[in-house]
């Protein structure tokens, strides 16, 4: 139950297409669904969060869109370009132990093509 | 610059041997996290640290051990005990124990020989 599974394993977009990646989830405690961006060899970056009271978030190319009844989060890269080319991973959290734990999905490698 | 520190960047260790990864944070964070990274796997965590002189086990602690003498530190030591050690290592913070967003430091690749 504890679960994130991340789909697809890998991508590959050409330059200016939409990337989606997608991932669900089975506890319905979690409520913090952030996406990170990792280049090779670097920690993981931030890139865009939201919250199950929302069903949509927009930052920029990056949006998350979420089915709270489905369980499930998308990332879509508008407008993909070969710098965006990087692992990309999904996390669920929830308070355990005092503290907010991250589920991590097994992440998505995405190319781009120039 | 506000930020995580990791280090070294890599680190090699002889089998047997005890090993201690550095973390700092100069982001005035109450909370720390060390996560493990391996091929193909989620990131999966191994200690947290909510306060100073407090830490609490992860999902994968066996091996490992931590320590929290103060806010901006949270070394880890690979033990001799950790069957399989090599992979990323990675340390993380947030502002405190009611915050979720956590930022990442750059990472500690370990390579048992």
């Amino acid at each position: 139950q504890q679960q994130v599974k991340q789909s697809p394993q890998s991508l590959i977009v050409q330059k200016g297409g939409i990337s989606i990646i997608n991932c669900a989830y089975e506890n319905t405690a979690f409520d913090y669904f952030p996406w990170y961006q990792q280049f090779p060899g670097k920690g993981p970056a931030l890139l865009i969060a939201i919250r199950p009271d929302v069903s949509e978030k927009k930052e920029g190319r990056f949006t998350i869109s979420f089915n709270k009844s489905a369980k499930q989060f998308s990332l879509h890269i508008m407008d993909s370009q070969p710098g965006d080319s990087a692992t990309y991973f999904c996390a669920a959290s929830n308070l355990w132990r005092g503290t907010y734990k991250y589920i991590f999905g097994t992440g998505t490698r995405l190319k781009v093509l120039a | 610059d506000g930020g995580i520190t990791q280090s070294p960047k890599y680190l090699f260790r002889k089998e047997g041997q005890n090993v201690t990864l550095s973390c700092e944070q100069n982001l005035n964070h109450d909370a720390m996290y060390w996560y493990r990274q391996d091929p193909g796997q989620g990131l999966r965590l191994i200690y947290y640290s909510q306060i100073v002189n407090d830490f609490q086990k992860g999902d994968i602690a066996e091996g490992y051990s931590v320590s929290r003498e103060k806010k901006e530190s949270f070394p880890l030591t690979v033990t001799s005990a950790q069957k399989n050690p090599t992979a990323f290592y990675l340390c993380a913070s947030s502002r405190d124990r009611d915050y979720n967003e956590q930022f990442f430091g750059p990472g500690t690749r370990l390579t048992v020989l």
